[in-house]
């Protein structure tokens, strides 16, 4: 299994450009995620999926859509990008079950963006 | 909301010493608390965690202990090798509508000197 696989790697953006992070897992799991990473801070979370077809907000989803049309993809799409959207996003997936309260989630590698 | 606090924010040590780092929660709901390692340029990986109805796990090296009256929970690594540095994250689960999401503390630098 490749895991969690994240492209692009390295992108800089143009204020006001758009672009779409790509996230892949093969490990059929259920739930994906997205999130942000400052420098000096935590994860934070933008966007979750518990499912095909399912979106939900995280904590700071201004600035991003979601879609997750099959298990295996959840791409994140940033428009009219800004300054303040310059981060290292992580993609993660786990499997969870009704009613579980445990939640181990795999993270990609990540992409490092920054907009100029 | 789930509020997660982390402390230090950097820290040195030999090797063959021991490094602890903290955490405190806020929720009193929250019942499993993971602990993820992050070494440069790649993304974060669990290391270890711990349920509500436990005290404390081992594996090998790494320890945790959970406080649950107190709210808080800890990270133990002993005799350290410099392998071990990198960026530790503590993290608590937050219940929502559709599932459980992770509330991250901003993370631990660990730096093992040889």
């Amino acid at each position: 299994n490749a895991g969690v696989t994240q492209t692009p790697k390295f992108r800089i953006l143009k204020i006001g450009q758009s672009m779409t992070l790509q996230c892949t897992q093969d490990m059929n799991h259920n739930y994906m995620y997205w999130y942000r990473q400052d420098p000096g801070m935590g994860l934070k979370l933008i966007y979750y999926s518990v499912g095909a077809g399912i979106t939900d907000k995280g904590e700071v989803p201004n600035g991003y859509n979601v879609s997750r049309s099959t298990t295996e993809d959840f791409p994140l799409r940033l428009e009219l990008a800004a300054p303040s959207q310059t981060s290292v996003y992580f993609c993660a997936s786990s499997y969870s079950t009704s009613g579980s309260f445990t939640d181990t989630q795999y993270f990609g590698p990540g992409t490092r963006l920054t907009v100029l | 909301g789930e509020n997660v606090e982390q402390h230090p924010s950097t820290l040195s040590v030999q090797e063959g010493d021991s490094a602890v780092i903290k955490c405190t929660y806020s929720d009193s709901a929250s019942n499993y608390f993971p602990w993820y390692k992050q070494e440069l340029g790649k993304g974060p990986q669990l290391i270890i965690d711990i349920r509500s109805n436990v005290g404390e796990k081992k594996d090998q090296r790494i320890a945790v202990t959970l406080n649950k009256t107190a709210k808080h929970f800890s990270l133990h690594i002993t005799e350290t090798q410099p392998e071990d540095s990198a960026v530790y994250f503590c993290a608590a689960i937050k219940s929502m509508e559709y599932g459980n999401k992770l509330v991250f503390g901003a993370g631990t630098i660990l730096r093992v000197k040889s």
